[in-house]
């Protein structure tokens, strides 16, 4: 099945520093995936859209210049958080579907998530 | 804007009983919804993909009804197991491969 791997699992940074997160498609490839953010006991909240090739698209109210995306190939988007404040401490989940020959009917598989805690 | 509830917040069953899982959409103009399952602290499992122009997924010991005239679909989870414990979530899929998710219901299955 398809497999979607994130990295890395936890991470703990300093306020002030800035924190890469990676999200890669392992058996499938990608031209869109999705950032999504989850705060304790809240559901998720979709952040960004991630375009192979070109600039993402930004939900509304989502700094893009605090949360740069990167999709430089079709297996492989970060998400870069700068200057990591406490507030910016959440649970971070990526996304991909298998577009090939699938159109709408295929599922979106999501990693793990990454913790972030910025101290 | 699509918003999307799920009630109840938080379930506690015994094990062996049925679990009945709601949600509930504003826009019915929808291109598939999805239940999904998240333990604590992990990513997301898929676990049935319903279609906007199906009214059903099965899988195993799941069952998801889609009514999109109504804005609801439900899961239903036979004989709980303890390994059933989770949070369940439904999300409902519109243009551009967006996804809003409902809150969750936490799942408890005792044994």
């Amino acid at each position: 099945g398809a497999v979607v791997s994130q990295h890395p699992s936890r991470v703990i940074c300093k306020s002030g520093t800035s924190v890469k997160i990676e999200c890669r498609s392992l058996d499938f490839q990608a031209t869109t995936m999705f950032w999504y953010r989850q705060f304790p006991k809240q559901s998720l909240m979709l952040m960004a859209t991630s375009n192979e090739g070109s600039k993402a698209t930004y939900e509304q109210g989502v700094e893009k210049d605090k949360f740069l995306i990167n999709h430089a190939s079709l297996t492989l988007s970060t998400l870069t958080v700068t200057s990591a404040h406490p507030e910016d401490s959440s649970f971070y989940i990526c996304s991909a579907r298998n577009w090939v020959g699938t159109g709408n009917t295929s599922p979106l598989h999501f990693g793990n998530g990454t913790r972030l805690t910025v101290t | 804007k699509q918003e999307v509830t799920q009630i109840p917040a938080a379930l506690s069953v015994p094990e062996g009983e049925n679990l009945v899982l709601n949600c509930s959409f504003t826009d019915s103009a929808i291109y598939n919804l999805q239940w999904f399952r998240q333990d604590p602290g992990k990513g997301l499992t898929s676990l049935l993909l319903i279609q906007s122009s199906q009214r059903e997924q099965t899988s195993g010991r799941l069952n998801a009804s889609l009514d999109k005239s109504s804005g609801r679909s439900t899961l239903y989870i036979a004989a709980s197991q303890p390994g059933d414990s989770a949070t369940y979530l439904c999300a409902v899929g519109a243009a551009g491969n967006k996804l809003t998710f409902g809150g969750g219901t936490r799942v408890l299955v005792k044994p």
